[in-house]
């Protein structure tokens, strides 16, 4: 079945860091991906999202882009601040079939930024 | 445009109580699910609904049930509660599959 890898966290960074949070993906076909931040004590938010491949998604100052050749959605952001700390979610949804109602999450990476 | 509203918030259930969380949203969105968190294992479909009167089972249905009379509203029923359903509870909706799915604020079970 469908799968989402995120590197394990917690990551903690300096502010004004670069960031990267890798994530891989095992599907069939062409899938959509996304990006869900979780801030503490809150529901999810949809941080940006790509459906095909070579598609950047972007927001916030967060990038992703969908690499079809690496499986891959690696989220990054030149500069973070303090106020980035959440833990960071990886997703797919299938493009079809009954699986495609549904999204398949990482575990989740939890971010710190210290000042 | 209140979004996906989820209550209570926070409940404590003795093992073997039944109880209702309650999810609706006014976004007219037809595809809605219920997800729930435990730490270490990410967010695990229950149940999932495509349109009032359509649902379906997700990767952990046992011991809840659901139902989608309309097309706001999406109840998720625990039967007899068990300390394994200890858990955050959210819900979701979504116009299409494409599009990512907008949650609600989630609400804490405990299961004593």
């Amino acid at each position: 079945g469908d799968s989402v890898t995120q590197m394990e966290g917690p990551v903690t960074l300096s502010e004004e860091a670069f960031l990267t949070i890798n994530c891989t993906y095992t599907a069939t076909g062409y899938p959509s991906l996304f990006w869900y931040v979780q801030y503490p004590g809150e529901g999810l938010q949809l941080l940006l999202k790509a459906t095909k491949a070579d598609d950047k998604g972007s927001n916030k100052g967060f990038e992703a882009t969908y690499r079809k050749e690496t499986t891959s959605f690696h989220l990054e952001k030149g500069s973070v601040q303090v106020s980035d700390s959440a833990v960071y979610f990886c997703a797919l949804t299938p493009r079809s079939g009954a699986g495609s109602y549904q999204l398949t999450f990482g575990k989740g990476t939890k971010l710190s930024v210290i000042p | 445009n209140a979004g996906v509203t989820q209550t209570p918030k926070f409940q404590v259930l003795k093992t073997g109580q039944s109880m209702t969380l309650q999810c609706a949203q006014d976004m007219n969105h037809e595809y809605m699910s219920w997800y729930r968190q435990d730490p270490g294992m990410g967010l695990r479909l229950i149940h999932y609904s495509v349109g009032a009167g359509i649902t379906d089972q997700g990767e952990v249905p046992n011991g809840y049930n659901v139902s989608r009379s309309t097309t706001e509203d999406f109840p998720l029923r625990l039967l007899s509660a068990a300390p394994s359903q200890t858990s955050v509870y959210f819900c979701a909706s979504s116009k299409n599959r494409g599009e990512g799915y907008t949650f609600g604020s989630g609400t804490r079970l405990t299961v004593v």
